[in-house]
């Protein structure tokens, strides 16, 4: 099955800072890649997403990068905020034909310090 | 729209009682998911339903765990009999795949706790 690694497992800034997340993933049928914010004791939302015909996207101050051929993604925020503050999860999905099998990283803990 | 509803928010039970957790989904969402998140195992997926038929159940944990999902616009998650291990945050998340979006939308979790 697809295993997702992901590092660091916390990462303290500054704020202003940059903050770079990455994850690996085994299998090369996974198509789609969301990444997922998390602050404490909420639910897991959305902050963007890419699929595997694409290489790059951006969304203001967060951008996602994806290499199929070395199989990683990475999560790239600027000019971070303390309320950047969460856990973030990356995930690798395959979705084709009505499956989808997604597979979550174990998280990486963001700290901004104002 | 609510967006994902699930209920009870917060389940206290004792080990070898039956608990019973439940989900609405986005109204008009093809698939429906269930999850358990622990700081040991991260956030694992459980169960997910296509068009209220379960498709895939290979991350439930064993027999003592079952899923239904009786029509489009409510599921459960049923632990019997429970036990301490089984003590996480239970989310739901449901997203519309017929549009071609892989968008999943969580709902606020039941935090259960198995004394």
């Amino acid at each position: 099955g697809e295993n997702v690694e992901q590092h660091p497992s916390t990462l303290s800034v500054q704020e202003g800072d940059s903050a770079v997340i990455k994850c690996t993933y085994s299998d090369s049928a996974s198509n789609y890649f969301p990444w997922y914010k998390q602050e404490l004791g909420k639910r897991p939302q959305l902050i963007i997403d890419i699929r595997s015909n694409v290489g790059e996207k951006k969304d203001q101050r967060i951008a996602v990068t994806l290499n199929k051929t070395a199989k990683h993604f990475s999560l790239h925020i600027t000019e971070t905020q303390p309320e950047d503050s969460a856990v973030y999860f990356c995930a690798a999905i395959h979705a084709s034909g009505g499956s989808y099998i997604p597979t979550f990283g174990r998280g990486t803990s963001l700290i901004v310090h104002p | 729209d609510a967006g994902v509803i699930q209920s009870p928010r917060h389940e206290v039970t004792e080990m070898g009682q039956e608990v019973t957790l439940r989900c609405k989904p986005i109204s008009g969402h093809d698939y429906l998911f269930w999850y358990r998140q622990t700081m040991m195992r991260g956030l694992e997926l459980l169960i997910y339903f296509n068009n209220n038929v379960p498709i895939d159940d290979s991350g439930m944990p064993e027999d003592r765990f079952s899923a239904k999902m009786p029509n489009a616009s409510f599921s459960t998650l049923k632990i019997q009999p429970s036990e301490p291990r089984d003590s996480a945050v239970y989310f739901c998340a449901s997203s519309l795949m017929a549009g071609g979006t892989d968008t999943q939308y969580f709902g606020p979790g039941t935090r259960l706790t198995v004394l």
